[in-house]
């Protein structure tokens, strides 16, 4: 298994551009999820799923759209990139139920000038 | 806003020492889970904590859990140099919603 993957792995946008971050993952997991991480601030969650055709806002969700339109596959819009939205975008997936263990990808790094 | 906040922010010990980080939260949880985060990575899941437990073993890894202080401790015992990483605790609340919160994070650095 590839486990969980995001593309691309480093991304330069300009202020007011849009761009999409994928994220896929092979292991059939129901609950996908991602977050940005910014110095001293830890994990924020931005968007969840739990399950296709499923989405839900999570605490920093304003300048984000997802869509889950199939299991394996949870991309993250940016709809009109702004400079605090420069961050580490991380992608998340784990079975249903909040015990499983969650699998995270190895990060995109975002910079918007 | 984040549920955990690990304490403390950084801690530097010698190799061979013990590693004792600490996380407190604020509301009643299902579970309790620890990550590690090595330099430019990706999470990894290390520990799980269920309400209902009060500690708990994996290899070199103990966490504790105390509800009624909503606080938990992972120590880690005879550190190495490759233990040098960031620990982040990270919480689904009781009732509804499966959203893992996660901490700040204890940066941990272990000199060889």
């Amino acid at each position: 298994n590839a486990g969980v993957t995001q593309t691309p792995k480093f991304q330069v946008l300009k202020t007011g551009q849009s761009m999409t971050l994928q994220c896929a993952q092979d292991m059939n997991h129901e609950y996908m999820s991602w977050y940005r991480q910014d110095p001293g601030m830890g994990l924020r969650l931005i968007h969840y799923s739990v399950g296709a055709g499923i989405t839900d806002q999570g605490e920093v969700p304003n300048g984000y759209n997802v869509s889950r339109s199939t299991t394996e596959d949870f991309p993250l819009r940016l709809l009109s990139a702004a400079p605090s939205q420069t961050s580490v975008y991380f992608c998340a997936s784990r079975f249903q139920g909040s015990t499983d263990t969650q699998y995270f990808g190895p990060g995109t790094r975002l910079t918007v000038l | 806003s984040q549920q955990g906040e690990e304490d403390p922010q950084a801690l530097s010990i010698q190799e061979g020492e013990n590693a004792t980080m600490n996380c407190s939260y604020k509301t009643s949880i299902n579970n309790l889970q620890w990550y590690r985060q090595n330099s430019g990575r990706g999470l990894v899941h290390l520990i799980l904590i269920r309400s209902n437990e009060r500690e708990k073993h994996s290899g070199r890894l103990r966490v504790t859990l105390d509800t009624s202080k909503k606080s938990s401790s992972l120590l880690i015992t005879a550190s190495r140099a490759a233990d040098t990483a960031s620990y982040f605790c990270a919480t689904v609340a009781q009732g509804g919603s499966e959203k893992l919160v996660f901490g700040k994070g204890t940066k941990l650095t272990v000199n060889p």
